[in-house]
């Protein structure tokens, strides 16, 4: 079963508000992984954890922090967010050990900051 | 020179077609290759891993080609189902995937 679930499917926030998107997989993945992507554009990576420790941060702004609870959970924290962030925000996983780093994605969550 | 390149498209065919994508990639060192189907206000959803062999999945055909760094992807008897955006993927290290900007196919009836 690849499945990864991602809350809440939608989300509108202020640009003072503080939320949190929240990812889960129950695959036995190792690493996780958070994109954003812009209408009519490819996903681009902002962070990976690999076996819960963060291994890439794509000069991310500071507004996004992600945490890695445990091997199955993903967040992504947003405070003072920008018009411009709003986007579909992906998370994913991976069986990091595996030679094929075959990617399986959530479906998302539609961020609208007003 | 984009690190991963495909044509934007659209290719619009009729039902029943066999259509073709391509894509190349720059860098010599990619390890792993994949395509990936996105349908509009969706996630991407891994279609084919692309073997060095070339693989079949039913209607779908993927070819890799390391000399000229060139990946493929055949789609036979084309669905309506099958519009979607296609992506190229190709694996950089062990955590990074890049992405090809997409080929977008509009099946017709």
């Amino acid at each position: 079963d690849t499945e990864v679930t991602q809350t809440p499917k939608h989300l509108v926030m202020g640009m003072t508000n503080k939320k949190s998107l929240k990812c889960e997989q129950h695959m036995g993945h190792r690493a996780m992984y958070w994109y954003k992507q812009k209408a009519k554009k490819p996903p681009e990576l902002m962070f990976v954890y690999s076996y819960e420790k963060l291994s890439i941060n794509e000069s991310v702004p500071s507004r996004f922090s992600p945490e890695c609870p445990n091997s199955s959970l993903l967040n992504l924290h947003l405070h003072a967010l920008q018009p411009e962030d709003s986007a579909l925000y992906l998370c994913a996983s991976s069986q990091a050990d595996r030679g094929t780093y075959e990617q399986y994605f959530g479906p998302g969550t539609r961020l609208t900051v007003t | 020179r984009k690190e991963v390149e495909q044509d934007p498209g659209p290719f619009n065919v009729p039902e029943g077609a066999t259509v073709a994508f391509n894509c190349t990639y720059s860098n010599s060192a990619s390890q792993s290759f994949f395509w990936y189907r996105q349908d509009c206000r969706k996630e991407p959803k891994l279609l084919m891993s692309v073997y060095s062999s070339g693989n079949e999945d039913g209607r779908f055909t993927a070819q890799l080609n390391r000399a000229s760094q060139y990946i493929s992807l055949l789609i036979r008897d084309s669905k309506l189902s099958d519009s979607a955006t296609y992506l190229c993927v190709v694996n950089k290290n062990t955590d990074k995937l890049i992405f090809g900007t997409g080929t977008r196919l509009q099946v017709f009836p």
